[in-house]
């Protein structure tokens, strides 16, 4: 099993571009996730989906937007890069949504992409 | 809402010395705790979590982590301090929710020989 992987692992754009981060999974969870961790913030969360067909905003969606593609795949795009959006981004999957009653289960991390807008 | 403080963002200590690791939290409701530790250029492992039972969580690479309801800490531990500790540990908390994970800000272990 490769886990989670994203692609590319480095990028740099110049401001208004505009480029997806590509997620992938293979161990067949409903969850996915995308975070951004910057120096001394720790992780925020960007958006999520719960489940195939499902996406929802997080901490800081405001730049972004996801598509979940099938059970694998969770996109995110930045249509219009600016400098703040400079940082390291992780996907994330876990095995089900955390619903009233149900413990959560365990996230399992991509590499990250490291990504700079001059 | 829920929040996650950790309490020191650099930690040093020596070889074999003793690790402490402090992270306080506030929520609503019981909460479902957790520990990462990232290792350099490499996404986010699970260290060990709490969710219900034993509030003494063991977990993997010898530390260890216990859940003090009235303190609201997650203090992680480890008796004897590796080379190969070194890294920056994360605690986190699921949201009342129960979906959204709260990270803290992180804690970096330096670890001297």
């Amino acid at each position: 099993n490769a886990g989670v992987t994203q692609t590319p692992k480095f990028q740099v754009l110049k401001t208004g571009q505009s480029m997806t981060l590509q997620c992938a999974q293979d161990m067949n969870h409903n969850s996915m996730y995308w975070y951004r961790q910057d120096p001394g913030m720790g992780l925020r969360l960007i958006y999520y989906s719960a489940s195939e067909g499902t996406t929802d905003k997080g901490e800081v969606p405001n730049g972004y937007n996801v598509s979940r593609l099938n059970k694998r795949e969770f996109s995110l795009r930045l249509e219009s890069a600016a400098p703040s959006q400079t940082s390291v981004y992780f996907c994330a999957s876990s095995q089900r949504g955390t619903g009233t009653g149900r413990a959560p289960d365990t996230q399992y991390f991509g590499p990250g992409t490291r990504l700079t807008v001059l | 809402a829920q929040s996650v403080t950790q309490l020191g963002s650099h930690v040093s200590v020596s070889e074999g010395a003793l690790v402490l690791l402090r992270c306080n939290y506030s929520s609503s409701v019981p909460p479902y705790l957790f520990w990462y530790v990232q290792y350099p250029n490499q996404g986010l492992q699970l260290l060990l979590k709490y969710t219900t039972g034993a509030t003494l969580v063991k977990g993997i690479n010898g530390f260890e982590a216990e859940f003090k309801k009235s303190e609201t800490s997650f203090h992680l531990t480890k008796p004897s301090a590796h080379m190969s500790d070194a890294a920056e540990y994360f605690c986190a908390v699921i949201n009342t929710g129960g979906f959204k994970t709260i990270f803290g800000a992180g804690t970096r272990l330096f670890v001297k020989a």
